[in-house]
């Protein structure tokens, strides 16, 4: 049983444009989200976050979104760059006790030129 | 600040084999977490190591065990190795609570 679903494995986007990527989550007791980037060959690094006592953050480019009532995140990216082509991954944590982060599976962005 | 360092980079072990993998977390932290990553799926949390005793376990065999030494540094211990654990280990550290996981590049484990 997935608790952390990301239903679109692939998005495509044009350089400069938006960049919006979507996660799921169906356990309550989730309230700290985190967004990480992949590439190939190297380790997850780590994008932007959002406690549950908030509902949007910001940082540069990169801004996230969070829907308590309906368990929706998405990360907004503008504008979108080539650089930005990786595997992102939504995160979960209950507590916020420092303990086990829940993946999705992963959305791939390819951002052309 | 060198980050989280893990080694090694890729491992070929031969089913029945016992494989160790090692991680050094980033300085200033010191729990560390390891993550199984099979091909098109993301880290699945296999425990979390803190003052060198395991404080959560995600659902993997006995196979798997761990260790966390004075200085942070960490292992992932598999016995057994089966083809189905092949896969990206990956270990992750962090400082306080309520901040990010810092990662390693990963260990390719590739059981044959």
């Amino acid at each position: 049983d997935q608790q952390v679903k990301q239903n679109s494995p692939s998005l495509s986007v044009q350089e400069g444009r938006i960049s919006i990527l979507n996660c799921d989550y169906t356990n309550s007791m989730f309230d700290y989200f985190l967004w990480y980037k992949k590439y190939p060959a190297e380790g997850p690094t780590f994008l932007i976050s959002i406690s549950s006592i908030k509902d949007k953050n910001e940082d540069g480019r990169f801004t996230v979104f969070l829907n308590k009532s309906a368990k929706h995140l998405s990360l907004h990216i503008v504008p979108s760059q080539p650089g930005d082509s990786a595997v992102y991954f939504c995160a979960a944590e209950a507590n916020q006790a420092g303990t086990a982060l829940i993946f999705g599976k992963g959305t791939t962005l390819s951002v052309s030129s | 600040d060198a980050g989280v360092t893990q080694s090694p980079t890729h491992l070929i072990k031969t089913r029945g084999q016992q494989v160790t993998l090692r991680c050094s977390p980033k300085s200033g932290h010191d729990t560390v977490s390891w993550y199984q990553q099979a091909l098109g799926q993301g880290p699945q949390f296999i425990f979390q190591y803190y003052e060198e005793e395991e404080r959560q376990r995600g659902n993997f065999p006995d196979r798997f065990s761990g260790h966390q030494f004075p200085n942070y540094s960490s292992e992932l211990n598999v016995n057994a190795l089966l083809l189905g654990d092949s896969a990206l280990y990956l270990c992750a550290s962090r400082g306080s609570v309520g901040t990010e996981a810092f990662f390693g590049q990963g260990t390719r484990l590739t059981v044959v």
